[in-house]
């Protein structure tokens, strides 16, 4: 079946600091991928939609400059924390939808995101 | 606007018990609607799927009916087992918004042997 993988799993990193996540197709063609976020013991909230070669469509709310997305390929993408603050930890999960706008998404494993 | 509600969690069920999580929805547009299971420390699982009234989705003991009548979307397995313990989530999709799952909050399931 199609396989997202996301890395790395797990990392606390100091206050300041730009965290960069990958989010990879490993056996199928994404034009699109989503990123979520989850708080714990919440539900996943959408931050944006990464469409290959075009600029990320942010949900509302979310901060453009601070939560920077790259879809540079048909299998990658990436998710870029600049200035991390302790606010920011939480749970980060992408997912890739393979084929037609009907087709279910796949998800990575997520990103557990920890800012002392 | 586009969205699902769950039945609070968490359910805490026997082995071999019934299991039933409520999900009503409302959409725009005519929505696919999924089940997500996500097993401790991981990403999320797609579990089943249906994309248009009356379809009805299954995979490992379970099976979701969508019902436009009533704009719901319920989990049901007949016997659960301890590998079953689990956060279980509800979402839909429409075209018309891109696509993107817009996602219930969630219920944890806990089955005990």
């Amino acid at each position: 079946g199609a396989v997202v993988s996301q890395h790395p799993s797990w990392v606390i990193c100091k206050s300041g600091t730009s965290v960069k996540i990958e989010c990879r197709s490993l056996d199928f063609q994404a034009t699109t991928m989503f990123w979520y976020r989850q708080f714990p013991k919440q539900s996943l909230m959408l931050m944006a939609t990464s469409n290959e070669g075009s600029k990320a469509t942010y949900e509302q709310g979310v901060e453009k400059d601070k939560f920077l997305i790259n879809h540079a390929s048909l299998t990658l993408s990436t998710l870029t924390v600049t200035s991390a603050h302790p606010e920011d930890s939480s749970f980060y999960i992408c997912s890739a939808r393979d084929g037609g706008r009907d087709q279910p998404q796949h998800f990575g494993d997520g990103t557990r995101l920890s800012i002392l | 606007g586009n969205s699902v509600t769950q039945m609070e969690g968490p359910v805490t069920l026997s082995e071999e018990a019934f299991l039933t999580i409520n999900c009503t929805y409302t959409a725009t547009g005519y929505p696919s609607l999924f089940w997500y299971v996500q097993y401790p420390g991981e990403g999320l699982q797609l579990l089943l799927k249906a994309t248009k009234a009356d379809d009805k989705g299954s995979n490992k003991g379970f099976e979701a009916t969508y019902r436009k009548e009533t704009t719901s979307f319920h989990l049901e397995k007949g016997s659960v087992q301890v590998s079953d313990s689990a956060v279980y989530f509800c979402a839909l999709s429409v075209l018309q918004a891109g696509t993107a799952l817009i996602f219930g909050k969630g219920t944890t399931l806990s089955v005990s042997s």
